[in-house]
């Protein structure tokens, strides 16, 4: 039971340049979240997705779409990187009970030049 | 609108009590969580507590909840230097099920 497992573990882009942040869970859970860690901001919500074919929209959605391409992955994606979007990146996941306690990966950390 | 409150450093010697605090602004909010980020690592449930509960204890771990004052803390006894993390309060959020994070609390443990 690996839980959340998230890829890759660091990347470096170059302005303008896109790519795909995966993300997968073993836990057989519906919801699925990915935040965005800044210093001295805590952790923010980018995009949400209740279960598998929907989606939402957090509270820093801008340049960045999201994929529930089934029940185990998440993926977040970055069309055009800005160096604003330099960051750590957290995908978790929840279980469908009442303590919506949320389970994290380990994080990928992204720097845009 | 949503917003959680904590303090950014706190720093003790080994062996003394730690205590982190918190504030929250959404009254209806049924559980309020704590969570460990070691250095380099996710975030790590810690404990929560249930909005109907005033205290929770877990081993080395007490949360105090105070509903009236929106008021959370985290009191670690006998802190070890492997408790060196920053702590994150966090209470659910309006967006469906997404969980609200403060800022982070750093506690530094010095031998």
């Amino acid at each position: 039971n690996a839980g959340v497992t998230q890829t890759p573990k660091f990347q470096v882009l170059k302005t303008g340049q896109s790519m795909t942040l995966q993300c997968a869970q073993d836990m057989n859970h519906n919801s699925m979240y990915w935040y965005r860690q800044d210093p001295g901001m805590g952790l923010r919500l980018i995009y949400y997705s209740a279960s598998e074919g929907t989606t939402d929209k957090g509270e820093v959605p801008n340049g960045y779409n999201v994929s529930r391409l089934n029940k185990r992955e998440f993926s977040l994606r970055l069309e055009s990187a800005a160096p604003s979007q330099t960051s750590v990146y957290f995908c978790a996941s929840r279980p469908d009970y009442r303590t919506n306690e949320q389970f994290f990966g380990p994080g990928t950390r992204l720097t845009v030049l | 609108g949503e917003d959680v409150e904590q303090s950014l450093f706190l720093s003790v010697r080994e062996g003394d009590s730690s205590v982190i605090n918190c504030t929250y602004t959404d009254s209806s909010s049924t559980y309020l969580y704590w969570y460990k980020q070691e250095p380099g690592a996710g975030l790590q449930l810690l404990t929560y507590i249930f909005s109907n509960m005033d205290m929770k204890q877990d081993q080395r771990l007490t949360v105090l909840l105070n509903k009236k004052d929106k008021h959370l803390s985290l009191r670690i006894a006998d802190t070890q230097t492997g408790d060196s993390a920053i702590y994150f309060c966090a209470e659910k959020g309006q967006a469906g099920t997404a969980l609200i994070f403060g800022k982070g609390t750093t506690l530094s443990v010095s031998s």
